[in-house]
Order: C-alpha cells, then sequence, then structure tokens
C-alpha cells in the first residue's frame, strides 16, 4: 500500500458530461501529481501542485483543471469529456517534488461512452 | 526534452534471471527509478539509484548504473510467475518537478 488514495476506483460516463477525481497524498507529502494512461500515449504527465501551487503542467488539456486545497488532497477535474478521454487516471504524491520518489495511488478508471 | 527509453517486451522461463534495460538522455539525472505494474494496479516503486552510484542490490533485485552510456538496467534473480508485469524506468532531476517515465517492459514469466 504506498499510502495515496484515489476515489473513485472505477467511473463510467457518457460524452460530454464532467467529472472529479479525487486524490489523497501520503501523510507528509506536499507535492501531488496526475499522470493519465492509456495504451496508445503511455503514461502521459499532466500536472503538479506542491503544497496548495501549481508547480509544473505537461499534456493537459485545456478542458481539464486541478486544484490542491489546504488540507492537501487534490482534485482533477475532467469536463466536456470525449470518448478519447477513457483511460487510466493516476495521483501520485512526493514529499519534495524535486525528482524525488513518486508514490501512485491504484488509480482511477474513467470509461466514456 | 529528456527523454526515456525501453524495450517493449522480454519473455523469460521461471527460475532464470531477468534484464530490463533502459536508456536514457538527461546527463544531469539526479535518480533513476524502477517501477512495477501489474494489472489493474498502479506503479510500485520497486527500487532506486542515485547517479553517484554504480550499483545497488535489494535481495533480487540488482540496478546497474552506467551513467557514460546513460544505461540503467534491473536485473531480476529467480524470476517468478508473481514477476510477471510491467516494469517503468524513470529518471529525476532535482532541476526539474517531475520524473520523465519510459514506455515500460513488459515481462512475462512462464513456468
Amino acid at each position: 500500500d504506498s499510502g495515496v488514495t484515489q476515489t473513485p476506483k472505477h467511473l463510467i460516463t457518457a460524452t460530454g458530461q464532467r467529472v472529479t477525481l479525487r486524490c489523497s497524498p501520503r501523510s507528509g507529502d506536499l507535492s501531488v501529481y496526475w499522470y493519465q494512461q492509456s495504451l496508445d500515449q503511455g503514461l502521459q504527465f499532466l500536472i503538479q501542485y506542491y503544497n496548495g501551487e501549481e508547480r509544473a503542467k505537461g499534456n493537459i488539456l485545456e478542458r481539464f483543471s486541478a486544484q490542491q486545497f489546504p488540507d492537501l488532497h487534490s482534485e482533477l477535474n475532467l469536463s466536456s469529456l470525449e470518448l478519447g478521454d477513457s483511460a487510466l487516471y493516476f495521483c501520485a504524491s512526493s514529499v519534495a517534488g524535486n525528482g524525488s520518489p513518486l508514490h501512485f495511488g491504484n488509480g482511477t478508471r474513467l470509461t466514456v461512452t | 526534452g529528456e527523454d526515456v527509453e525501453q524495450s517493449l517486451f522480454l519473455s523469460v522461463r521461471e527460475g532464470d534471471s531477468s534484464v530490463i534495460n533502459c536508456t536514457y538522455t538527461d546527463s544531469s539525472s539526479t535518480y533513476l527509478y524502477w517501477y512495477k505494474q501489474e494489472p489493474g494496479a498502479g506503479l510500485q516503486l520497486l527500487t532506486y539509484i542515485f547517479s553517484n552510484m554504480d550499483m545497488k542490490q535489494d535481495q533480487r533485485l540488482t540496478v546497474l548504473l552506467n551513467k557514460k552510456d546513460k544505461h540503467l538496467s534491473l536485473r531480476i534473480a529467480d524470476t517468478q510467475t508473481g514477476d510477471s508485469a510491467i516494469y517503468f524506468c524513470a529518471e529525476g532531476n532535482s532541476g526539474y518537478s517531475t520524473l520523465t517515465f519510459g514506455k515500460g517492459t513488459m515481462l512475462l514469466v512462464s513456468p
């Protein structure tokens, strides 16, 4: 058990809808990362927060947004969903966010129909 | 930008040793990681090595780093069917916020 908790485990929704994925980092970790994993694209970095502030942005679409709250949990919001957004979404956390080890949650599997 | 390359697939017999290879391009990498992903699960941190080390051993796992060639390998001794998974190599740099992952090597262990 990595100590990173993601909810929900599975999500099925229709095109055009909006969903929110939730992540609680390991105790003591200040940095949260979101990754998307699909068969064709592999593991894609989306965005990173450190102690509530956005630290780095990767291949995140404009339809997607995230935030990290004062209690350090994070949410990833996906809107105007398309079939191609179906993927596994992982949250990871680390102590410092400067190349230190990432600890991953078990992911949320999103299916857009 | 940084790039991490791995072979996509490796098949071994139970009891044999497995060697999974990885190359990276960022010469300023500080840490190099190996993660394991089993079906339906997240990535599990297996081991990591600092760039000033050549080798690290942890039970059945041996990590070798050739910094000159920017080559990292993971050797699994006495491979078991439970080792079947996807193995990701990743590199980290204290100057960057996140890790760069390879596309993963699928290890299939047959009885």
